[in-house]
């Protein structure tokens, strides 16, 4: 089966500080595809990120950065100096197409960021 | 940019009443989604549509679940009679192609509400 924990429910930091969210994926694809979205208080779903598992590289997108780990099975998302306006819900999700025919999305149980001021 | 848009922002429906929730997903794409999140819980999977039929359903899309592309630019989830367990968001999702060469695009959400 695929499944994707993140296992900190709510992180609290004040602004500028960094923060890292973890995520952690289970599947016996051997081609799969991770990605991370953002669910501000508004409610709607932004797409951040989309890394495919042949490729490690660590990418960085201004004060976002993200550290995929194959050995670990971990796909963790760093934010840099953070505002108050990166308060959100973070959901990681994990595609695995080859082994189980699908395209659908398996998401995390999200982990809830507060940046205080 | 395009984007994926839902209506209604929020619906408000009966116990037992049928609700038919709209999704414009974006014009060059082929694949389409709906998933769900009920409050405060994760968002899941509900149902993919490809070439005017379900490519993929969940346990939770059983029979009083349907989905159709009525024209060429809507596509809409249909709850035939609705239950207290129903009301979550529901989020429409759009890609380009079914693989992951491009992410789903998500639309805003339509939060149900069962009374």
């Amino acid at each position: 089966a695929q499944k994707v924990t993140q296992a900190q429910t709510e992180i609290s930091v004040v602004e500028k500080e960094d923060v890292t969210l973890d995520c952690v994926y289970e599947t016996r694809d051997t081609t799969y595809y991770l990605f991370w979205y953002k669910q501000p208080p508004s409610g709607e779903l932004v797409f951040l990120i989309r890394r495919n598992s042949f490729d490690e590289q660590n990418e960085i997108s201004g004060r976002y950065s993200w550290n995929f780990q194959k050995s670990t099975s971990s796909f963790n998302f760093t934010i840099t100096a953070s505002q108050v306006v990166d308060s959100a819900v973070y959901f990681c999700a994990l595609m695995g197409r080859l082994a189980y025919n699908t395209d659908k999305l398996i998401f995390g149980t999200g982990t809830r960021l507060q940046v205080f001021p | 940019e395009p984007e994926v848009t839902q209506t209604p922002s929020h619906q408000v429906t009966q116990m037992g009443q049928e609700v038919i929730l709209r999704c414009v997903p974006i014009s060059n794409h082929l694949y389409f989604y709906w998933y769900r999140q009920i409050l405060g819980q994760k968002v899941e999977f509900l149902v993919s549509f490809y070439n005017n039929e379900i490519s993929e359903k969940s346990e939770i899309f059983d029979d009083q679940f349907s989905v159709e592309r009525p024209d060429g630019s809507n596509f809409t989830l249909k709850i035939r009679s609705t239950k207290l367990e129903d009301s979550a968001m529901y989020f429409c999702a759009s890609s380009e192609t079914g693989d992951s060469n491009q992410p789903q695009h998500f639309g805003d959400g339509t939060r149900l509400s069962i009374l």
